[in-house]
């Protein structure tokens, strides 16, 4: 089955500073999104793209879908304590059957 | 708007035993998924509703995993008998007809013993 690569796993910032993680994938997506969960709920929708070479913003995040539509990116700007999480990237392949492939996150820790 | 609904919050039963789980969608959305997600892994898809038809079920273990959507709303999943590596939780999401966007419920963490 398809998988994503999300990277990095986890991620020891300072306050303030910039975030970036990626996803690739084996396959082709027609979707991108992005999700952040909190400890012990569900994942909340930042970001979704929808065609290839997408650049789209979401405040301090952005995001962008890749030209060869199997990988994106998201931005962090200006860190702050809420941020801190599990960023998760997904893949949907489009069409009747539209359940979406999730990479395994990226653990975002904010040292005041 | 309400969002999705999903009862129990929190389940923990023996191995072997029987458990359900159900999910509400966001009113008005005609696509219902179920997802299980393990510890330190994203969620990985179980099956996908359109109304009351199952359209995706490719990843259920169907030995032991059922679900319906009867009415086309509301849906129960169901599990039994489970085993240990059944932990995990399991998060219903919905999606509104022609949207791309999936909104995710707070899901229910299961601990079988």
């Amino acid at each position: 089955g398809q998988q994503l690569n999300q990277s990095p796993q986890s991620m020891f910032i300072q306050e303030g500073e910039d975030v970036s993680m990626n996803c690739t994938s084996s396959s082709i997506f027609n979707t991108w999104l992005w999700y952040k969960q909190d400890p012990g709920e569900g994942p909340v929708l930042l970001i979704a793209l929808y065609k290839a070479g997408e650049l789209t913003s979401n405040g301090r995040l952005t995001a962008q879908f890749g030209i060869t539509r199997k990988d994106s990116f998201l931005n962090i700007s200006a860190s702050i304590p809420s941020d801190v999480g599990i960023y998760f990237c997904a893949g949907q392949s489009g069409g009747g059957a539209d359940g979406l492939t999730f990479g395994k996150g990226t653990h975002l820790i904010i040292q005041p | 708007e309400a969002g999705v609904a999903q009862s129990p919050r929190y389940k923990i039963i023996e191995k072997r035993q029987s458990v359900a789980f159900w999910c509400n969608p966001i009113s008005g959305h005609a696509t219902l998924y179920w997802y299980q997600q393990i510890l330190g892994q994203g969620p990985k898809l179980l099956i996908q509703f359109q109304n009351n038809g199952v359209v995706d079920d490719s990843q259920l273990p169907k030995d032991r995993f059922s679900a319906e959507r009867l009415k086309g709303v509301d849906s129960t999943l169901k599990i039994q008998p489970a085993k240990l590596e059944d932990s995990a939780v399991y998060l219903c999401a919905s999606k509104g007809w022609g949207a791309y966007e999936q909104y995710f419920g707070p899901g229910t963490r299961l601990t079988v013993t």
